[in-house]
């Protein structure tokens, strides 16, 4: 079982609707989660940053963390085209321990 | 804040040659680097940690003589691909650890595709 699992996609939604990104995983010990964002032939972008449970709120995007569950999420209100990209979860148990991405999950926003 | 540049963007080379990637953090001090591999709908999959005037901690698998990584300032790391071969071929990519802000968070590089022929 990997530690961190990401449905790939592809994932194609309409502009203007509400996208559900998430991730599960198995180690309790991660306590940092972040999403990245990467276009196309490109590095990833930090989007989102959480420490532990909670939500955390940026403009369109929301993350959630729900340590219980070990789920986490990332929601993006009235998505754009420009939304369009590979949305990587990635999250550590800090103390400088290396950091575990997911696969990614291909997003397109149609026009 | 917070860019990352890696040089070259993308680059061909013959079997058997080497191939520098430089990574730069152009407005901040970077103790510690990464290196990933990427290959097609994969995910990244980190090669080797770097901190500023020591050795690169390589993950399982990876091999150092192969991956040469230098650290030599708190602004650049280099991968030194050596010997390349075709089943090299791969997007690097490289990140940094920003000495402000949360320690967990990593500054990616805009990653550098090697095609080896």
């Amino acid at each position: 079982q990997k530690e961190v699992e990401q449905d790939p996609g592809p994932l194609s939604v309409p502009e203007g609707a509400i996208v559900s990104l998430n991730c599960t995983y198995s180690n309790s010990a991660f306590q940092y989660f972040m999403w990245y964002r990467q276009y196309s032939r490109k590095g990833p972008e930090l989007l989102m940053y959480t420490y532990s449970s909670g939500n955390k709120e940026d403009g369109r995007f929301t993350a959630q963390v729900d340590k219980s569950s070990k789920y986490i999420s990332l929601f993006i209100r009235d998505s754009q085209p420009s939304d369009s990209a590979t949305y990587l979860c990635a999250m550590s148990g800090g103390g400088y321990q290396k950091v575990t991405f997911g696969t990614g999950t291909k997003l397109q926003v149609i026009p | 804040g917070a860019v990352v540049s890696q040089h070259p963007s993308w680059v061909i080379c013959k079997s058997g040659t080497s191939v520098k990637i430089e990574c730069r953090s152009l407005d901040f001090q970077a103790t510690t680097m990464f290196w990933y591999r990427q290959f097609p709908k994969q995910s990244l999959m980190l090669m080797a940690t770097s901190n500023e005037g020591s050795k690169a901690t390589y993950e399982q698998g990876v091999e150092k003589d192969k991956f040469l990584i230098n650290h030599a300032s708190l602004t650049l790391s280099t991968l030194t691909v050596t010997s390349a071969h075709p089943e090299d071929s791969s997007f690097y990519i490289c990140s940094a650890r920003a000495e402000q802000g949360p320690d967990e968070t990593q500054y990616f590089g805009p990653g550098t595709r090697l095609l080896v022929l």
